[in-house]
Parts: C-alpha cells; sequence; structure tokens
C-alpha cells in the first residue's frame, strides 16, 4: 500500500483483556518499529524487527506484551491481561533499510483500558 | 543517541517563515540529526535530516551549525496546516536500523 496501516483504529478493552493491534508496513519495507505514545507525551520506543527477526525488544514494558513479524511483513502487538496504565497510542512506523532513511509511521491505534 | 533541547513552543504567522530551533550539543561524528512533526491525532511525519551539509526538500530546510552543536528547521511559507509538534531526535546509523528517541518537541502554532 501507499502508506503504513494499522487496525483498529480505536480499541476499548476491558482490564485484564487480551488485545491483539495489527500493523501492515509498506510493501517491501525491511524495517519495522512499534512505539507507545501517552497522552502529551513524545512516542517511546517499544521494538524493532529486521524482516522476521525481532532485533531489539528492550522498550517493551512487561512481559504481558509481546510482538511478532512472522513472515516479515505484517506485524502484531499482542498486549495480555490489559491495566489501565496501558491506555496509550500504539504507533507503528516502518522503513526500507537499514540506512539512514526517514521512517513511515502510520496513524497509530489508539487503546482505551476501562 | 545524543540528547536534544527545544522550546516546549513557538508561534508564526501564516506565510511568513518559521524557524525552529534544536541543540544537540553532545552529538557525535556518525549521529545524523533528523526532524518530524506531528498533526494532531495522526502519527509522526518524516520531514528531514541531515549529517553535516544543509539540506532542502519540498517540506523544509535543514541548517546545521559548522561545530553540529545546533540545527534549524526552516519552513519557509508557514501555512495553517503546518500547525503541530515538531520532534529534533540525532540518531546513529551503524548499517543497523536504530529506533528513534523522541523528547517533547515545540508545539508550533500557525496563526492567520
Amino acid at each position: 500500500g501507499a502508506g503504513v496501516s494499522q487496525s483498529p483504529r480505536y480499541k476499548v478493552a476491558k482490564r485484564g483483556q487480551d488485545v491483539a493491534l495489527r500493523c501492515d508496513p509498506i510493501s517491501g519495507h525491511v524495517s519495522l518499529f512499534w512505539y507507545q505514545q501517552a497522552l502529551g507525551q513524545g512516542p517511546e520506543f517499544l521494538t524493532y524487527f529486521q524482516n522476521e527477526a525481532q532485533l531489539d525488544k528492550s522498550g517493551l514494558p512487561s512481559d504481558r506484551f509481546f510482538a511478532e513479524r512472522p513472515e516479515g511483513s505484517v506485524s502484531t502487538l499482542k498486549i495480555q491481561r490489559t491495566q489501565q496504565e496501558d491506555s496509550a497510542v500504539y504507533l507503528c512506523a516502518s522503513s526500507p533499510g537499514t540506512g539512514p532513511y526517514g521512517y513511515t509511521f502510520g496513524s497509530g491505534t489508539r487503546l482505551t483500558v476501562v | 543517541d545524543a540528547k536534544t533541547t527545544q522550546p516546549t513552543s513557538m508561534d508564526c504567522a501564516e506565510g511568513r517563515a518559521a524557524n525552529l530551533p534544536c541543540n544537540h550539543s553532545t552529538i557525535s561524528g556518525n549521529e545524523y540529526v533528523y526532524w518530524y512533526r506531528q498533526i494532531h491525532s495522526q502519527g509522526p511525519q518524516y520531514i528531514i535530516h541531515g549529517l553535516k551539509n544543509n539540506e532542502t526538500n519540498e517540506m523544509a530546510s535543514l541548517i546545521i551549525t559548522e561545530d553540529r552543536k545546533s540545527s534549524t528547521l526552516i519552513l519557509p511559507h508557514a501555512t495553517l496546516r503546518d500547525t503541530a509538534v515538531y520532534y529534533c531526535i540525532v540518531r546513529v546509523n551503524t548499517g543497523t536500523a536504530s529506533k528513534l528517541t523522541f523528547g517533547t518537541g515545540t508545539r508550533l502554532q500557525v496563526t492567520l
């Protein structure tokens, strides 16, 4: 596609529920990133994939957060047993490779845990 | 990655040039300067990046000082649609894609 697509656009989850957020990067983009953005803050790094390999997951806040990209294209961010502090916008970004490229971000998924 | 310092907010009249400063005094020789902006309810949008030389594209110009300790993003003719939060980020390019570390950015308000 022309851009990075994320779904759903909005998600309301009850506390304790599991959620799955999807990211469709630009076709052929090697690098894929997930970020979390709390209200009024800048985005914070969660994890990075190069093709199907998860090379950096240092930003995942707890073991309730899990990301995968099994075929090196679509990625899913899963949050188990959601808590209120997980409420945020989850952003996905992709880039063509590993050089000094700018990243293309999706519009994000706004997760609200009630 | 080196830390950046930006003013919290700025105003600019529509049609005038918007000059957004950024300090990155601890920047290393292999770190690039990137600028992104985020319009309300959207994901960040890449604007421009540079290493040493000044850069220009269809969106903006990037002026990097000779010592590379600061830079300025210039929007030559600001419009209301340029109202956004602008992030200045320095990032190493080592052959492996590396994460962007966002600060709090500069909130630019373009007014009539």
